[in-house]
C-alpha cells in the first residue's frame, strides 16, 4: 500500500526555468509534509515543509503547495540551477503519532540541464 | 557535531552471516530512526528510539533483525543471517524532541549480500 506516491520518476528542465515536483498521497491522516534531496552517496538532505494547516510554504527559489482536498503536494524550484539536478523525495508524517514517522514516496529525479 | 555519521558506508557480506551497523546521531537528538531503501524507492521505516526506549517497529522489521541504543546515544542495528533480499542501504535519522522537527539524515550504510 503505496501512502505517498511521486508518478514522476524524472524531469528535466532548463536552467532558469521553472521546476515542478508533485506528489499525492491517500492518507487523510498525514498532517505534515516535507521534501527532501538526495544526492548519490548522501543521505536525503531536508528541504522544507508545510504543515496541513497551510497551502503554502517558501523558502527562496523553493515553494511547497498543498491541496488537501486533493491530497496532492507540489515543490517549485524558481530558477532551476544546474547544482538542483538530484533526486528529491516527497514525505508524509502524522505529527502525534508514531514519533512522526516519515512515509516517503519513490523519488523524482531531477535534471537541470546548463 | 557535524551531523548525523553511519559506519561502515560499504558492507559485502555473504548470506548467512551476521552484520551490525553503527549510527551516530546528533547529540543533542534525542529520537533516533533506522530507514532502509532499495534501488528507485523512497526509504521505509523501520524502527525508532526515543532516547534509549525501543518505540516502535515496522513489519519490515523481521526476526533477524535488531536495534539497541543504549543510553541513548549511538545506536546500532544487528542483522543475523543475512539473505539477498536484505540487500539495501540502511539510513539513520536524528531529530529533536522540541515540537516537531525534521529529521536529518546520515550518509547511509550500503549493505550487499552476495
Amino acid at each position: 500500500d503505496q501512502q505517498v506516491k511521486q508518478n514522476s520518476p524524472s524531469l528535466s528542465v532548463q536552467e532558469g526555468r521553472i521546476s515542478i515536483l508533485n506528489c499525492d498521497y491517500t492518507n487523510s491522516m498525514f498532517d505534515y509534509f516535507l521534501w527532501y534531496k538526495k544526492y548519490p552517496a548522501e543521505g536525503p538532505t531536508f528541504l522544507i515543509s508545510i504543515s496541513s494547516i497551510k497551502d503554502k510554504n517558501e523558502d527562496g527559489r523553493f515553494t511547497v503547495f498543498l491541496n488537501k482536498s486533493a491530497k496532492h503536494l507540489s515543490l517549485h524550484i524558481v530558477p532551476s540551477q544546474p547544482g538542483d539536478s538530484a533526486v528529491y523525495f516527497c514525505a508524509a508524517s502524522i505529527i502525534e503519532t508514531s514519533g512522526s514517522r516519515l512515509t516517503f514516496g519513490e523519488g523524482t529525479q531531477l535534471t537541470v540541464n546548463p | 557535531d557535524t551531523g548525523v555519521s553511519q559506519n561502515p558506508r560499504h558492507k559485502i557480506t555473504k548470506r548467512g552471516q551476521n552484520v551490525t551497523f553503527r549510527c551516530d546521531p546528533i547529540s543533542e537528538h534525542n529520537r533516533l530512526y533506522w530507514y532502509r531503501q532499495t534501488l528507485g524507492q523512497g526509504p521505509e521505516f523501520l524502527t525508532y528510539f526515543q532516547n534509549e526506549a525501543q518505540l516502535e517497529k515496522s513489519r519490515l522489521l523481521s526476526d533477524r533483525f535488531s536495534a539497541e541504543r543504549p543510553k541513548g546515544s549511538f545506536s546500532t542495528l544487528e542483522i543475523q543471517r543475512t539473505e539477498q533480499g536484505d540487500s539495501a542501504m540502511y539510513l539513520c535519522a536524528s531529530s529533536s524532541q522540541e515540537g516537531f522537527d525534521e529529521q536529518y539524515f546520515g550518509p547511509g550504510t550500503r549493505l550487499t549480500v552476495t
